[in-house]
């Protein structure tokens, strides 16, 4: 079976500190990894993707991630978040062997406060 | 900017009518996805699609959901009959030709927010 686990719901933080968020995947076949970013009454975005190679992505907005296969993690940083950032984040992952089937975490919700 | 699009964007319905909900894909795109989002269960995968043929849509209650792509620029979802445990919004996402649509990962259209009541 193929899951995908973010550790935290809710992760408030201030305006200006670092954050980060945790994603923990199960999965018996290769995949590839997602962070999508949803803003309230919108759709989902893509933030960054690890394929292959160097475990360190960045993304967009000032956001990376790290690969971490023994782990099996794929944690979402930032060093200093803007209020602006205050959405909720969803780790997915995308099993290669079965079709590229894109399966997604609870989601967290970042709230940065002034 | 290519995107997905997806109608309506509201849809407030009273229970036991037909609710078809409409997505057109990017063009060029041949993978799509349904899913369905609510406070208690997050993203819910409800069906996908490769090349308009249906890759699993296990998720989907086949009682009175169904799912089809009559041709490569249209994607629907059909509640028949509704049921308030229906409301929700959902979305659908888009993605490249096998073996390319990890690397440029999925689009997602703006959704549906159906209500039954």
């Amino acid at each position: 079976a193929q899951s995908v686990t973010q550790l935290d719901s809710q992760v408030p933080v201030f305006e200006e500190a670092p954050v980060e968020l945790r994603c923990n995947y199960s999965s018996s076949v290769s995949v590839y990894l997602f962070w999508y970013v949803q803003y309230p009454n919108q759709g989902l975005q893509l933030l960054l993707k690890y394929l292959s190679g160097s475990t360190l992505v960045k993304g967009i907005n000032g956001f990376e991630a790290e690969f971490n296969k023994s782990q099996t993690s794929f944690h979402l940083r930032k060093p200093s978040v803007h209020i602006s950032d205050t959405a909720e984040y969803f780790c997915a992952v995308s099993l290669m062997e079965y079709g590229n089937k894109l399966v997604f975490g609870a989601g967290t919700i970042l709230r940065v406060k002034s | 900017d290519a995107r997905v699009t997806q109608t309506p964007r509201h849809k407030v319905t009273e229970m036991g009518q037909e609710v078809t909900m409409r997505c057109q894909p990017i063009l060029g795109h041949n993978t799509v996805f349904w899913y369905r989002q609510t406070m208690m269960q997050g993203l819910e995968l409800l069906a996908y699609f490769r090349n308009r043929a249906p890759l699993d849509d296990s998720g989907m209650p086949k009682d009175r959901f169904s799912a089809e792509m009559p041709d490569a620029t249209l994607a629907t979802l059909k509640i028949q009959p509704s049921e308030p445990r229906d409301s929700a919004v959902y979305f659908c996402a888009s993605g490249p030709p096998a073996g390319t649509g990890a690397v440029y990962g999925y689009t997602f259209g703006s959704g549906t927010r159906l209500t039954v009541v």
